[in-house]
């Protein structure tokens, strides 16, 4: 059974970088068809996607983040980041980490499936 | 402003079914699958429904999916009051060098 789990601090000072990162278990951050991706949601608001890397290094951004957001993967330790820079209190959210799962002949696909619980980060000035 | 239109709130009474709306454009939701999520307050969202109609195992059949052109609707038979939560819809969007959007989400309310 393939479990994620998020980790990184809980409170980052205002215009500093947020990185979080995930650990996957029960699983290969290697395995061919799965992209691995970010997801948050500000307090009382909707999901957000943020970006999503696939195994051989190819990424995808929110457009609104891609000037900031940066997703990468460390195969050795089965576990993928995220890099925010330049925070604000706007980036203050519940993040998840999640497998995204390729379909074929898809770019790709937000089937989300599964989450990590989260990890809250509050934006402090 | 969400990508894909949802209504914000729905409610029903035990037993009853409801139906939840998503609409997006040719971008998205018209040329590509719909996937659902159920997000109970308090914990990580839950994949009801991928490929527009097929629910993951595990998922009861009381939950439905369907597509038709640029919108997509859910469909819970028999409503439980454990099905009290939040409801995402979600699809691939080909603008922008393509990127995953989501709709506003619609609270369940199971009266």
């Amino acid at each position: 059974q393939l479990h994620l789990q998020e980790s990184g601090p809980g409170l980052v000072q205002a215009s500093e970088t947020l990185s979080l990162t995930c650990v996957v278990s029960g699983g290969s951050v290697r395995a061919a068809g799965y992209y691995w991706a970010w997801i948050r949601q500000s307090p009382g608001k909707g999901l957000e996607w943020i970006g999503a890397v696939y195994y051989e290094g190819a990424t995808y951004y929110n457009p609104s983040l891609r000037s900031r957001a940066t997703i990468f993967l460390d195969k050795s330790k089965h576990q993928f980041s995220l890099n925010l820079t330049s925070v604000t209190a706007a980036d203050t959210a519940m993040y998840f980490c999640v497998r995204d799962v390729l379909v074929p002949g898809a770019l790709q696909t937000p089937w989300f499936d599964p989450w990590g619980p989260g990890s809250l980060v509050i934006v402090s000035s | 402003q969400s990508v894909l239109t949802q209504p914000p709130s729905a409610s029903g009474t035990p037993g009853q079914r409801v139906t939840i709306s998503c609409s997006g454009n040719s971008s998205n939701i018209g040329r590509n699958s719909v996937y659902w999520y159920q997000e109970v307050p308090g914990t990580a969202p839950k994949l009801l429904i991928f490929g527009s109609t097929q629910r993951p195992s595990g998922v009861p059949d009381r939950f439905s999916g369907s597509k038709s052109g640029t919108s997509a609707s859910l469909a819970i038979r028999g409503l439980r009051s454990d099905d009290e939560a939040d409801y995402y819809c979600a699809s691939w969007d080909y603008t922008v060098s393509g990127h995953v959007v989501f709709g506003g989400g619609t609270r369940l309310t199971v009266l």
